[in-house]
């Protein structure tokens, strides 16, 4: 079975520009999450979804952080404009759904982001 | 949120029994504690999960006292292949997603 797909798994851009990752979550997995991760520090959750629905999104910076579950599949996190405190790494998880926050998650690789 | 604290860092050799604690004071009553391994330049992966007492799976044991103001993850002889980070997380009940710092296990021969 197929594990969570992220992609870029690298990104590179300069301050100000935009930039977007994509998700693939687990076929059948309802429940989608992005989380931001610096180094040395444990994730932090920016956004869950159930299906299409944005349920958790009090960590997400509402002001160039944008995110999308397009037909509860896949889905897209974008910055814009981006800073350079946003170099991190991006992390997607996803899970079956039903039990809250104590689903089991499944991740996905990450992308890491360098704002130069 | 419910704060997590695990020491930062733990050695020890091949074939030994590891336990890592984690406190967690503030935990509710409906939280559940679960552990995660992350190896570099991949996501977190599912250790273990559990409510109260113990519970043991194939790679694990969790241990979760009576008050379940702490738990403690047991890996029994461990490898090399066993340096990763691992975390504590509390959520589900009065808490959300909050990841710790967690604990940089190194494994030597």
């Amino acid at each position: 079975e197929a594990g969570v797909v992220q992609s870029p798994r690298y990104k590179i851009i300069e301050k100000k520009q935009p930039v977007a990752f994509w998700c693939n979550p687990i076929s059948g997995h309802n429940t989608l999450y992005w989380y931001l991760q610096n180094l040395g520090q444990g994730p932090e959750l920016l956004i869950r979804y159930e299906n299409e629905e944005a349920v958790d999104d009090s960590q997400l910076p509402k002001d160039r952080f944008s995110a999308e579950r397009l037909k509860g599949v896949d889905s897209t996190l974008k910055i814009q404009p981006a800073e350079l405190g946003d170099s991190a790494v991006y992390l997607c998880a996803s899970s079956l759904g039903g039990q809250g926050y104590t689903d089991t998650q499944y991740f996905g690789p990450g992308t890491r982001l360098t704002v130069l | 949120l419910a704060k997590t604290t695990q020491p930062i860092s733990m050695d020890s050799y091949e074939g030994q029994e590891v336990n890592i604690t984690c406190s967690h004071n503030n935990i509710a009553t409906n939280d559940y504690i679960t552990w995660y391994q992350q190896f570099p330049s991949q996501g977190p992966r599912f250790i273990i999960q559990g409510y109260k007492t113990k519970v043991t799976n194939e790679v694990a044991s969790l241990f979760i006292p009576a008050d379940r103001k702490s738990s403690t993850l047991s890996l029994p002889r461990v490898s090399l292949s066993d340096t990763a980070v691992y975390y504590c997380l509390v959520a589900g009940g009065g808490n959300k997603l909050t990841f710790g710092t967690g604990t940089q296990l190194k494994v030597e021969l």
